[in-house]
């Protein structure tokens, strides 16, 4: 059972373009984390929020978890091809770091 | 500069066949983990160590088996190898304390594993 919910699973656009991803569960997390995977290597941490209603910003990309801590939105601002990746958001619910992942969402950006 | 290394990078084995997978990280982190990711299915907890001699079982433990006899690595071990294990598994490590913005888990570059 897939505890994570990531949409859409697949998403291709152009350059300068904005995009948004989306993390949805029915369980409440202490924490929740995205990443970005590319090919052949392993998911590197892009941010991690703690508090319902969190907003942060890394750059053109911005990251707001949900009030009730159920669900997660990463957003791009004006694309470009160095984004592409396998966005993955993972949760978890304990202090030792057991994260559930989504099954991710594989984002495209043409020049 | 190393992080958390992963050996072999990739491995076929036959039906049967045991293998370790090995894992080391240079941090000196307490916490590592062990994951595989199926393709479409993200990445699915294996085992996990909060420390040298302290190991429990994550989300999908059966047919695998871990040790963590010292601080920097922690192998991963397939008995008798099977089609369903067919996989990319990676290997993470984070320093000790809760999950916070500054406390960041670092993956290993995977290993690719087909059993045949």
């Amino acid at each position: 059972t897939q505890l994570l919910e990531q949409s859409p699973q697949f998403l291709s656009i152009q350059e300068g373009e904005n995009l948004t991803v989306y993390c949805n569960s029915s369980s409440v997390f202490s924490s929740l984390q995205w990443y970005r995977q590319e090919p052949g290597e392993g998911p590197v941490l892009l941010v991690t929020v703690v508090t319902g209603g969190e907003v942060k910003k890394l750059k053109r990309l911005t990251f707001q978890f949900g009030d009730a801590r159920k669900d997660s939105s990463l957003h791009i601002t004006a694309a470009q091809p160095g984004d592409t990746g396998l966005y993955l958001c993972a949760g978890s619910t304990d202090s030792w770091g057991k994260f559930q992942f989504g099954a991710g969402t594989q984002v495209v950006v043409t020049p | 500069n190393a992080g958390v290394t992963q050996t072999p990078k990739f491995r076929i084995l036959k039906i049967g066949q045991s293998m370790t997978l090995q894992c080391a990280q240079d941090m000196n982190h307490n916490y590592m983990y062990w994951y595989r990711q199926d393709p479409g299915m993200g990445l699915k907890l294996i085992y996990y160590s909060v420390g040298a001699g302290i190991t429990d079982k994550g989300e999908v433990p059966n047919g695998y088996n871990v040790s963590r006899s010292t601080t920097e690595d922690f192998p991963l071990r397939l008995e008798l190898a099977a089609p369903s294990q067919t996989s990319v598994y990676f290997c993470a490590s984070r320093p000790q304390g809760g999950v916070s913005a500054k406390n960041i888990q670092y993956f290993g570059a995977g290993t690719r594993l087909s059993v045949l």
